[in-house]
């Protein structure tokens, strides 16, 4: 069965360090991956997208991911953290059935800036 | 460009009432889709619809239902509210039936009392 799973809940870091949070999925074709940004109280910003090609993809607001086939992985990363990127990240895998598309979601890992 | 707009941000309702939610998509985008998203079951996909039709359905009961009309506005309806049915339902727009990248609004807070 297609899923997501992002193995860290809740991860704090201090501002100005490097930040990587993890993403593994399960699906049987070739996985077309996101990452969104959730602020409280509001949806979804896409962070950045892979489709194919290079397995490294760079998205807005500094973020960058990898996509490794050989580990079913997608991990977020940004080499310095700033205060304002504390909010709430989701994985996604983009899934077709039904003759439509869905996203699959992990649980998402919130993530919390020390000062 | 206009974004997702989700008409309202905030309702609440009585358990056993019924209640729509509403979603303009991104101006010439013709798929819509919604998201349930609650902290115990994180975002679960409810439906999608394409060119007025449904296309695909998640595993909610019958009482979620939607619809899309022809310029591509979707609603969404909950029918005898339970408790349960407390969240944030995300809607999300993309440009073509193929395309699987998807814009989500800002959602619409739904709470049962």
């Amino acid at each position: 069965a297609q899923s997501v799973t992002q193995p860290d809940i809740h991860i704090t870091v201090s501002e100005g360090a490097s930040l990587e949070l993890r993403c593994n999925y399960s699906y049987g074709a070739t996985p077309y991956l996101f990452w969104y940004v959730q602020s409280p109280g509001q949806g979804l910003q896409l962070l950045l997208k892979y489709f194919s090609g290079d397995t490294l993809v760079q998205g807005i607001k500094g973020f960058e991911a990898e996509f490794k086939r050989s580990q079913s992985s997608f991990n977020l990363r940004k080499p310095s953290v700033h205060w304002s990127d504390a909010a709430e990240y989701f994985c996604a895998v983009g899934a077709w059935e039904n003759q439509g598309g869905k996203l699959i979601f992990g649980q998402g890992t919130e993530l919390s800036v020390k000062p | 460009k206009a974004g997702v707009t989700q008409t309202p941000r905030y309702l609440i309702k009585t358990r056993g009432q019924q209640v729509t939610l509403s979603c303009s998509p991104i101006s010439g985008h013709r798929s819509v889709s919604w998201y349930q998203q609650t902290p115990g079951q994180g975002l679960q996909f409810l439906f999608e619809y394409f060119s007025e039709t449904q296309r695909n359905k998640g595993n909610f009961p019958g009482r979620f239902s939607g619809r899309q009309f022809s310029n591509s506005r979707s609603e969404m309806n909950v029918s005898t509210l339970e408790l349960g049915d407390s969240a944030l339902y995300l809607c999300a727009s993309r440009a073509t039936g193929t395309d699987i990248e998807a814009f989500f609004g800002q959602g619409t807070r739904l709470t049962v009392v």
